[in-house]
This record gives structure tokens, C-alpha cells and sequence, in this order.
């Protein structure tokens, strides 16, 4: 049972554009939700995380919104780049802190 | 400050076989986190571990089995392997408390014929 659903799967902006990936969640007993960026033959690595009694958070240009009610959020890049290509995933922490259940990925490609 | 390291990179093994990968955690870090990527989707958390104990586990079977050492690196172990183990294996550390920031190493391509 899938409890992270994320799409688009793939998704193609020009250079500057704005990329939003969106994620929805199954379970409330999640109390942190990260996002993470991996490039081919890499890792992830941690984007940004948010709390859910938070509405939104900026970190330089990624933005997550959040929306508690709907169980629902985002990331949004600002001015992308083509150095922002990668493959996008959004996560959920457990309450208890353990694991992290992920979604599937949004491979992003930003032309120039 | 170094970072998450993994051995070996790849891996080729045959069906049956038993397999065992290493994780060396972040400078610091007291928690370790194993997770199974197959290609095209996202990591799936096998289990995780703190002050050298299993500390929750994923939907996989008991031949999936871990080690945690005094000097906080780990083991991944798998028995009798399958075809469908074919993955990319990342182990990933991180501080107890903040296990939504976890730091992930390059993985380990494993591979069973």
C-alpha cells in the first residue's frame, strides 16, 4: 500500500521556469515531511523539510507548501536551472521517528 | 566532516547466494537507515538502527538482517537471494531525533543472476 503519492512522473520547463511536484499523503501519523533530490549514480540528498503545523518554507530557491486539511504538498523551484535536473522525491517521516516512506520520483528536466 | 560511505559500488551475485554490504555513517551520526531502491522508484526502508539495535523495520523478510558496531557503521545481509533483489541498496545516517534528515551514501548496485 502505497502512503506517499507523488506526481507528475516526468516533467520538462525551460530555463527560469517554475516547477511544481506535488505529493499526497494516506496517514496522519507522519510528523515531518522531507524532500530530497538525487542525480544518476548519486544518492539522495535532503532538499528541504517541513512540519505540518507549518504552511509553507522557503529555502533559498525551493519552496514547500503544505496543506494539512487536504493532506497534500508540494515543492515548487523558482528560476530553475538546468543544474536543478534530477529526480525529485518527496518523503514522510513515521511519528516515532524511523522510517521514511517515499514517493515514487519526478524525474525533472529543465532545458536551456 | 565525512560523509556516507558504501562498499562495494557493484555487485554481481547468483541466485541463492548470500550477500553482505557495508555502510560507514556521517562523522557523528548514531542512527543508521537501510533502504532498497529498484530502478524508477523511490527508496523503500528496510530497517533502521540505533545504539547497535534494530530500531523498526519495512515490509521485508527476515533473510534481510543488519548489524550495527560500536563505531556506528553497518551491515546489510541478505540470504538465499533472489532475482527480484536486484536493487540499488543505500544506507543512509543520520542524528537520532532527526531521522527526517538522513544522509544517504552512493548506494550499492546489486545485481543477482
Amino acid at each position: 500500500q502505497q502512503q506517499v503519492k507523488q506526481s507528475p512522473q516526468s516533467l520538462i520547463v525551460q530555463k527560469g521556469g517554475i516547477p511544481i511536484i506535488n505529493c499526497a499523503y494516506e496517514n496522519t501519523a507522519f510528523d515531518y515531511f522531507p524532500w530530497y533530490q538525487q542525480f544518476p549514480g548519486k544518492g539522495p540528498a535532503l532538499l528541504i523539510a517541513i512540519r505540518p503545523d507549518v504552511s509553507e518554507k522557503k529555502e533559498g530557491r525551493f519552496t514547500i507548501s503544505f496543506n494539512k486539511s487536504a493532506k497534500q504538498f508540494s515543492l515548487h523551484i523558482m528560476d530553475s536551472q538546468p543544474g536543478d535536473s534530477a529526480t525529485y522525491f518527496c518523503a514522510a517521516r513515521r511519528q516515532a521517528g524511523t522510517a521514511l516512506i517515499f514517493g515514487k520520483g519526478t524525474t525533472l528536466s529543465v532545458s536551456s | 566532516e565525512t560523509g556516507v560511505t558504501q562498499s562495494p559500488t557493484h555487485l554481481i551475485k547468483t541466485r541463492g547466494q548470500q550477500v553482505t554490504l557495508r555502510c560507514s555513517s556521517q562523522s557523528g551520526h548514531n542512527t543508521v537507515s537501510w533502504y532498497q531502491q529498484a530502478l524508477g522508484q523511490g527508496p523503500q526502508f528496510i530497517f533502521q538502527y540505533y545504539r547497535e539495535e534494530e530500531n523498526g523495520r519495512g515490509n521485508f523478510p527476515p533473510r534481510f538482517s543488519g548489524l550495527q558496531f560500536p563505531n556506528y557503521s553497518s551491515e546489510l545481509n541478505v540470504n538465499a537471494l533472489l532475482l527480484g533483489d536486484s536493487a540499488l541498496y543505500l544506507c543512509a545516517s543520520s542524528f537520532a531525533g532527526r531521522t527526517y534528515e538522513q544522509y544517504f551514501g552512493p548506494g550499492t548496485r546489486l545485481t543477482v543472476t
